[in-house]
């Protein structure tokens, strides 16, 4: 079974200045999608960076990027030039490209989340 | 486009009682997903429908069950409601594609 690790249950970081959330990741599959989801207090989840496995390139969204690992199974998310509207829950985020008969697989594995406080 | 939609968004029930829950997908997506999320198990995946049909399912007891329509819209349905089931409800929707899943705005059940 898969399993998604975020060991830092809490994060805090200066307005302006740049933080990283880390993840970590077990699977035998080759062919899989890696999420970073971000939950604000109203409890949209809202998708910030995905990153297929296939592709080495790391992906990026305006200030936020990864960098992805795919040998040490690791996914972390950088957030530059921080602002207080970043402050939420994130998530990390594994889904499987698709089940056994070939079809697409629609299930997110989640890890437990960690919460960034922004500072003014 | 307009977004996920999940009705009710607050609900309070009694153990015992059951409970369903309704998500209409973005338009043209065929996929929805539920997921429950509490503050001691995290997000964990219920069931995924396609086209109608259940495609994945998670490790929960028979009490929760699904279904999805023609017209894409799901239901979720919690019976004999335990304590354990008090959590934000969220589903999402996608394409059926490659594509990323957009959540609702969740359900929210109160079991007492």
């Amino acid at each position: 079974a898969q399993t998604v690790t975020q060991s830092q249950p809490e994060m805090s970081v200066q307005e302006a200045e740049t933080v990283t959330l880390s993840c970590t990741y077990d699977t035998s599959e080759s062919d899989y999608y890696l999420f970073w989801y971000k939950q604000p207090p109203s409890r949209q989840m809202i998708l910030v960076i995905r990153q297929e496995a296939y592709k080495q390139q790391n992906a990026t969204e305006n200030r936020f990027s990864v960098n992805f690992q795919k040998a040490a199974k690791s996914f972390s998310l950088k957030i530059s030039d921080s602002q207080l509207g970043d402050a939420a829950m994130y998530f990390c985020a594994y889904r499987r490209r698709f089940n056994a008969g070939g079809t697409s697989y629609g299930k997110l594995t989640f890890g437990q989340g960690t919460i960034l406080t922004v500072h003014p | 486009k307009a977004g996920v939609t999940q009705t009710p968004r607050y609900l309070i029930k009694t153990r015992g009682q059951q409970v369903t829950l309704s998500c209409s997908p973005i338009s043209g997506h065929r996929s929805v997903s539920w997921y429950q999320q509490t503050p001691g198990q995290g997000l964990q995946f219920l069931f995924e429908y396609f086209s109608e049909t259940q495609r994945n399912k998670g490790n929960f007891p028979g009490r929760f069950s699904g279904r999805q329509f023609s017209n894409s819209r799901s239901e979720m349905n919690v019976s004999t409601l335990e304590l354990g089931d008090s959590a934000l409800y969220l589903c999402a929707s996608r394409s059926g594609t490659d594509n990323e899943q957009f959540f609702g705005p969740g359900t929210r059940l109160t079991v007492l």
